[in-house]
């Protein structure tokens, strides 16, 4: 199976500066068909996980767009351009493209310092 | 607007087995362009995908290989609703478990989750 890996594990953050996510995989995500499937999701204390951004760079309907994905083959980053105390949660990359089994990176914690 | 209500037993006793339910409003277990998936967040926050059912003509499922000897997900098309059974479970199985919709390759609505402990 792939293994989808992220840093940091740990993200300290001042509130309006700029936070960066990166995840890795142990095989390129390009699919077939061409898309890439890698996925990112924020899950804020005490919800479930919610998709932000899928095809490594589109955003869901009502993300803020202080989001953005990028990356291609095995690397990819989240960005959040100017965090805000909304965005404290953990965030997970996930690869869809490995049909059917899909699989997570081990999330990364965001925190205000 | 798709929303997933889930809905099933927290506490269960070692070797018993888990069953949860997970409703559909918005869409239908019967859709062919949709999957219906079960995953479980582990108390150290991991997330792992376990299973799906999905029709194209036919009922498919696919599961985790971690599980595939003790996992059912089966489709209730008169409630429109899946459901997921683990079989003879140990406190390794205790997680948060989250049913989701899969639309082309994505997990794109999430269910609230079910905390399931597994414990003597």
């Amino acid at each position: 199976d792939v293994v989808m890996t992220q840093s940091p594990l740990s993200l300290p953050v001042t509130l309006g500066q700029p936070a960066s996510i990166s995840c890795s995989s142990t095989q390129s995500l390009v699919h077939t068909n061409g898309n890439t499937y890698l996925n990112w999701f924020q899950q804020r204390p005490g919800q479930s996980p919610r998709r932000l951004i899928y095809q490594v760079s589109i955003r869901d309907s009502g993300v803020p767009d202080r989001f953005s994905g990028s990356g291609s083959g095995t690397d990819f980053t989240l960005k959040i351009s100017r965090v805000e105390a909304e965005d404290v949660g953990i965030y997970y990359c996930m690869q869809g493209t490995l049909w059917p089994h899909y699989t997570f990176g081990q999330g990364t914690k965001l925190e205000i310092k | 607007q798709v929303q997933l209500q889930q809905s099933g037993p927290g506490l269960l006793k070692p070797s018993q087995t888990l069953s949860l339910t997970c409703a559909i409003s918005g869409d239908s277990v019967s859709s062919i362009t949709a999957a219906w998936n079960w995953i479980r967040q582990s108390p150290s926050g991991g997330l792992e995908w376990l299973g799906r059912t999905y029709y194209r003509s036919k009922w498919f499922n696919d599961y985790a290989i971690f599980v595939k000897s003790r996992i059912t997900v089966n489709p209730d098309t008169s409630k429109n609703q899946f459901s997921l059974q683990l079989n003879s479970v140990t406190p390794d199985d205790t997680a948060l478990y989250f049913c989701a919709r899969d639309s082309d390759h994505t997990l794109d609505n999430w269910g609230q989750g079910t905390l399931v402990t597994v414990s003597s």
